[in-house]
């Protein structure tokens, strides 16, 4: 099956800089590929995500890189602010057509913790 | 929209009870998927509904058992409760399977 690890499990930066988490899967067959954040006693919130057929995604402050050969992905998070310190996790699946949705499980990595110091 | 809501959020059970979680998809999707976060092992995958069928099941001993309704409703159900079940049961619902949305869990903690 599926194994995904994300490095760095922590992760400390200043306000105003950017901070990549990144992300690395086993399964070639993966096609979908979300970043979620978690708050302190609240689910995952999915922030972005990414499909195999594109290398690169960008929404504001944030944008996810995937080398398709290499077999990793990346988050980054430009100009960071004090409400970006949470959890983050990447995941992968390799995601399969059936009736015209697609079924799957999602395989998480272990998560980092964000903490941007004001 | 309303998001994906779980009751009940908190549950203390004893060893060898079981339990009943339940979970109600964000309007018009059909697909709902379980998870257990627990410190140690992450988030793993638990099994999936679509449409009232199961689609998918991860690696977990039969003691976890799901099910869904024809609102696309569904419940999660642990049998003779262990020590170890204690974690957060995350639910999330999608519409197409694949962009999936969290519900803010059901913390349960076995005694």
């Amino acid at each position: 099956g599926e194994n995904v690890e994300q490095h760095p499990s922590t992760l400390s930066v200043q306000e105003g800089d950017s901070a990549v988490i990144k992300c690395t899967y086993s399964d070639s067959a993966s096609n979908y590929f979300p970043w979620y954040k978690q708050e302190l006693g609240k689910g995952p919130q999915l922030i972005i995500d990414i499909r195999s057929n594109v290398g690169e995604k960008k929404d504001q402050r944030i944008a996810v890189t995937l080398n398709k050969t290499a077999k990793h992905f990346s988050l980054h998070i430009t100009e960071t602010q004090p409400e970006d310190s949470a959890v983050y996790f990447c995941a992968a699946t390799p995601f399969r057509r059936a009736g015209g949705t697609s079924y799957g499980k999602l395989t998480f990595g272990q998560g980092t913790i964000l903490t941007v110091h004001p | 929209k309303a998001g994906v809501t779980q009751t009940p959020r908190y549950l203390i059970k004893t060893r060898g009870q079981q339990v009943t979680l339940s979970c109600s998809p964000i309007s018009g999707h059909r697909s709902v998927s379980w998870y257990q976060q627990t410190p140690g092992q992450g988030l793993q995958f638990l099994f999936e509904y679509f449409s009232e069928t199961q689609r998918n099941k991860g690696n977990f001993p039969g003691r976890f058992s799901g099910r869904q309704f024809s609102n696309s409703r569904s419940e999660m159900n642990v049998s003779t409760l262990e020590l170890g079940d204690s974690a957060l049961y995350l639910c999330a619902s999608s519409f197409l399977g694949d962009e999936q949305f969290f519900g803010p869990g059901t913390r349960l903690t076995v005694l």
